[in-house]
C-alpha cells in the first residue's frame, strides 16, 4: 500500500469546518483512500473512502484531487466530539490483504 | 448490532510473567485482527485471521505472542513471558467477507502495562 503523509496536529474552533490534508503521492490505480479516526482511549472509527470521486457521508466528506495524489477530509461542522487522531490510510482492496497500515495520523483538537 | 467486545480493560503485570486477552468479534465477521497500539504511534497489525485460520502473522513476535481463534468466532492472544517494551494497547478488529466498504470494526482495546 502507498504511503501517506499527514500534518501531526491542527485545531479548528468549534462549529467551523476542519480541513484535514494527506498526501498520497505514489499511489496506484487501484487503491483507495480511507480515513479512520481514535477518539481517546477508544478503537479506531471508520469513517469514509474513495477512490477517485468525491464522497460524502452523514460524518465527512471526502475530497480527492484529480491526479488522486492527495485528499482532504472535511468535517464541516466540527465539535469538541470531533477531537481525535484521523488516520489517512491508502489501501488496495484487490490485494485480499486485508489489514490497515496506519501512520501516525493528525491529532486534531477542537477549540472551544 | 453489539461492537467488538474486549476483556480485560486493563492490565498491569509485571515482566516475565504471562497475560492473555479475549476478543469477541461481530457476530458472523469471518476476519479478525490483533493490533498493538504503542502510546503515540498509529495501530501495528500483529495477526490476521479468516474463520480459524491464520492469515497473516508475520508481525507477531513468536517467541513471545501466541493468537489463536476458536471455532472461528472469539480470539485469544497471550504474551509469555512479557517485556516492558509490550505495554501498549492491543486492538481487537473484525470485519465481514466480500461486502462494499471492506471496513474493519474495533474494540476498545485492552491496555496493557508491564512494570
Amino acid at each position: 500500500d502507498a504511503k501517506t503523509t499527514q500534518p501531526p496536529s491542527m485545531d479548528c474552533a468549534e462549529g467551523r469546518a476542519a480541513n484535514l490534508p494527506c498526501n498520497h503521492s505514489t499511489i496506484s490505480g487501484n487503491e483507495y483512500v480511507y480515513w479512520y479516526r481514535q477518539i481517546h482511549s477508544q478503537g479506531p472509527q471508520y469513517i469514509i473512502h474513495g477512490l477517485k470521486n468525491n464522497e460524502t457521508n452523514e460524518m465527512a466528506s471526502l475530497i480527492i484531487t484529480e491526479d488522486r495524489k492527495s485528499s482532504t477530509l472535511i468535517l464541516p461542522h466540527a465539535t469538541l466530539r470531533d477531537t481525535a487522531v484521523y488516520y489517512c490510510i491508502v489501501y488496495g482492496r484487490d490485494t485480499g490483504r486485508r489489514a490497515l497500515t496506519f501512520g501516525s495520523g493528525t491529532r486534531l483538537q477542537v477549540q472551544p | 448490532e453489539a461492537g467488538v467486545a474486549q476483556s480485560p480493560r486493563y492490565k498491569i503485570i509485571e515482566k516475565r510473567q504471562s497475560v492473555a486477552f479475549w476478543c469477541n468479534p461481530i457476530s458472523g465477521h469471518a476476519t479478525l485482527y490483533w493490533y498493538q497500539q504503542i502510546l503515540g504511534q498509529g495501530p501495528k497489525l500483529l495477526i490476521q485471521f479468516q474463520n480459524n485460520g491464520v492469515v497473516d502473522d508475520s508481525q507477531l513476535p513468536k517467541d513471545r505472542f501466541s493468537a489463536e481463534r476458536l471455532k472461528g468466532v472469539d480470539s485469544t492472544l497471550k504474551i509469555q513471558p512479557a517485556k516492558l517494551e509490550d505495554s501498549a494497547v492491543y486492538l481487537c478488529a473484525s470485519s465481514p467477507t466480500g461486502g462494499l466498504t471492506y471496513e474493519q470494526y474495533f474494540g476498545p482495546g485492552t491496555r496493557l502495562t508491564v512494570t
